[in-house]
């Protein structure tokens, strides 16, 4: 079974300032990474996933990941934020390929961001 | 193309009354998947179903949770009795098999008093 874990709860940062949100996962086998977005009062929605080849993954919105396997860490990161990115944000794993599809979620990490 | 339709988006109801929540899926999409969302437990997959065909529904809390998806078009989840720890948002998600991300409705918001 995988495992996901967001290590910060809430982010607070000032807008046009860089921001990192991390992921780390634990799985037996190969994974297929993603991160969701959640804006207030809306459902989740793709930013951007990491299935195989480079390990720097770009997104929507300006945002980009980093998959470590050595570090089983997939960071979220944006140079500059702003208010309009506030949100919660998601990272998932699924069993890379030939396995089920079956989604686990982390617990979310709140971004704020402040003028 | 309109993306997940979830309804309602809201409902407020009392204890012990009957619940019924609805999606249907985006056209041409074959996996869907029934999600609760509360601030202590996260987001938790309750079941899934492929071709509508229920394939896990090991996240169903309970009896008194139940998922239909009778055709490729629509699928319900009902809660009865509700109790007033049922109170979460619900959400619906698909997928279709050529494509690994799942497309989320906007979500129903449920309170049990």
């Amino acid at each position: 079974a995988q495992s996901v874990t967001q290590l910060d709860s809430q982010v607070p940062v000032f807008e046009e300032a860089p921001v990192e949100l991390r992921c780390n996962y634990s799985s037996s086998v190969s994974v297929y990474l993603f991160w969701y977005v959640q804006y207030p009062n809306q459902g989740l929605q793709l930013l951007l996933k990491y299935l195989s080849g480079s390990t720097l993954v770009k997104g929507i919105n300006g945002f980009e990941a980093e998959f470590n396997k050595s570090q089983t860490s997939f960071h979220l990161r944006k140079p500059s934020v702003h208010i309009s990115d506030t949100a919660e944000y998601f990272c998932a794993v699924t069993k890379g390929p030939g396995g089920s599809y079956i989604p686990t979620f982390g617990r979310g990490t709140s971004l704020i961001v402040h003028p | 193309d309109a993306g997940v339709i979830q309804s309602p988006r809201h409902e407020v109801t009392e204890m012990g009354q009957e619940v019924t929540l609805r999606c249907k899926p985006i056209s041409g999409h074959n996996s869907l998947f029934w999600y609760r969302q509360t601030m202590m437990r996260g987001l938790e997959l309750l079941i899934y179903f492929n071709n509508n065909v229920p394939i896990d529904d090991s996240g169903m809390p309970e009896d008194r949770f139940s998922a239909k998806m009778p055709n490729a078009s629509f699928s319900t989840l009902k809660i009865q009795p509700s109790e007033p720890r049922d109170s979460a948002v619900y959400f619906c998600a698909t997928k279709t098999s050529g494509r690994d991300e799942q497309f989320f409705g906007p979500g129903t918001r449920l309170t049990v008093l």
